[in-house]
């Protein structure tokens, strides 16, 4: 069975800090695929990244960044300078890589909040 | 592409009436998803469709949800003798067959049965 488990029910933060958000999965799968994405108030998920199990090269995409270590099964994602903007609910996500049914199977969230 | 649009986004209901959603995928996404999301949680997977064929149905979908996908275009969720349990965001999310796709979600029907 999969399980993703993010321990970071909520943080707050005050404008240009940097936080890191903690993702721990739990899977039987050799390969699969990690993914976050970030729900707004509006309640659209928006796909963030998608990490495949045999690439674990560190990932920055402006002030986005993500670690991804298979040695400790964590997928922990960074931003930098933060804004208020940012503010949102923060979700860690598994699927199988190769059945093709790649339903997600997600943590419970990490609400964040941007202090101006 | 317009994304995925569902509709309603809100649906207040009494206990045990019928209730039924509606997700237009994005044109020519072959997959589609449902997912439900209550407060305080990660979406958790109801069920998925490969065009008009549903594939896989979770064990949280009960006998009193159906859902349907005619034709490989839009879906529809019902939900018979709703209860106050079943009060939710329900999401729909659509992908291309290719695996490097990531899912495209919409804004989701927040149900309230009261």
């Amino acid at each position: 069975a999969q399980k993703v488990t993010q321990a970071q029910t909520e943080i707050s933060v005050v404008e240009k800090e940097d936080v890191t958000l903690d993702c721990v999965y739990e899977t039987r799968d050799t390969t699969y695929y990690l993914f976050w994405y970030k729900q707004p108030p509006s309640g659209e998920l928006v796909f963030l990244i998608r990490r495949n199990s045999f690439d674990e090269q560190n990932e920055i995409s402006g002030r986005y960044s993500w670690n991804f270590q298979k040695s400790t099964s964590s997928f922990n994602f960074t931003i930098t300078a933060s804004q208020v903007v940012d503010s949102a609910v923060y979700f860690c996500a598994l699927s199988e890589a190769y059945t093709g049914r790649r339903a997600l199977t997600f943590g419970s969230g990490t609400r964040l909040q941007v202090q101006p | 592409d317009t994304g995925v649009s569902q509709d309603p986004r809100h649906k207040i209901t009494k206990r045990g009436q019928n209730v039924t959603f509606r997700c237009d995928p994005i044109s020519e996404h072959n997959r589609l998803y449902w997912y439900r999301q209550t407060l305080g949680q990660g979406p958790e997977f109801l069920t998925y469709f490969q065009n008009e064929a549903q594939l896989e149905k979770s064990r949280l979908l009960s006998d009193r949800f159906s859902a349907e996908r005619p034709k490989g275009s839009f879906s529809t969720l019902e939900i018979q003798r709703t209860e106050q349990g079943d009060s939710a965001m329900y999401l729909c999310a659509s992908s291309p067959a290719d695996l490097n796709s990531p899912l495209h979600f919409g804004n989701g029907t927040r149900l309230t049965v009261t």
